[in-house]
């Protein structure tokens, strides 16, 4: 069966500390894998990747793909309250098919 | 574990006809999210319910409304389907009143208006 799962689900931080989510999967003919921070109503788009061990960053956040291991991670450095939402990650397989995992809700406090 | 399940998960209809997406919430989540996603955008939020009432309206076209039953789950439904109509569309479900304020996603449907 296919499926996206990430941990933790939750996470609380302070100001300045790093974070790593990670987000596994096991799906049949994988495409990419996205990650999403979602805030309000709807996500919002970070990364996406489709070759292993090539890192992109994105200002404080990068992310990193294993295809061997079958996992990416989402890193956020010095991590600012603004940061706090749910970090979704999700994987497109198959012929465009798209799996969410549930999400890692993080909250940064000051 | 039960997730969200949406039908149908491929759907192709003719312009000019009518499509009705469903999504069966995660057991004992009140609220669904609709969203609507193009090739290559994000999600954009479409509409929401809480216990059978709507929460909260996003970019939803008058073209297309959405309900929730008794027993949770929710459709969407589309009329005067347009080829830009074109997308995946996605159902999350949550229980805020449980103070999770997680949003599990469903598969999705994939709908192409031809």
């Amino acid at each position: 069966e296919d499926k996206v799962v990430q941990s933790p689900l939750s996470l609380v931080v302070h100001e300045g500390d790093t974070v790593t989510l990670n987000c596994s999967y096991e799906v049949t003919n994988f495409r990419s894998l996205l990650w999403y921070k979602q805030e309000k109503k709807a996500p919002t788009f970070l990364f996406m990747l489709t070759s292993s061990g090539i890192e992109k960053k994105s200002g404080r956040l990068s992310s990193i793909l294993d295809k061997k291991e079958l996992f990416s991670i989402l890193n956020i450095t010095a991590t600012q309250t603004g940061d706090s939402a749910v970090y979704l990650c999700a994987v497109v397989y198959n012929n465009n098919d798209m799996r969410f995992g549930a999400g890692t809700r993080l909250t940064v406090k000051p | 574990a039960a997730g969200v399940i949406q039908s149908p998960r491929h759907l192709i209809k003719e312009k000019r006809e009518t499509a009705t997406l469903k999504c069966y919430p995660i057991p004992r989540h009140d609220t669904v999210y609709w969203y609507q996603q193009g090739p290559g955008q994000d999600p954009q939020f479409l509409i929401s319910f809480y216990e059978k009432m709507q929460s909260d309206k996003g970019s939803i076209p008058d073209r297309f409304s959405a309900q929730q039953f008794s027993d949770y789950h929710s459709e969407l439904n589309m009329s005067s389907l347009e080829l830009g109509d074109s997308a995946l569309y996605f159902c999350a479900s949550s229980s805020p009143g449980q103070g999770n304020t997680e949003a599990f996603f469903g598969q999705g449907t994939r709908l192409t208006v031809v």
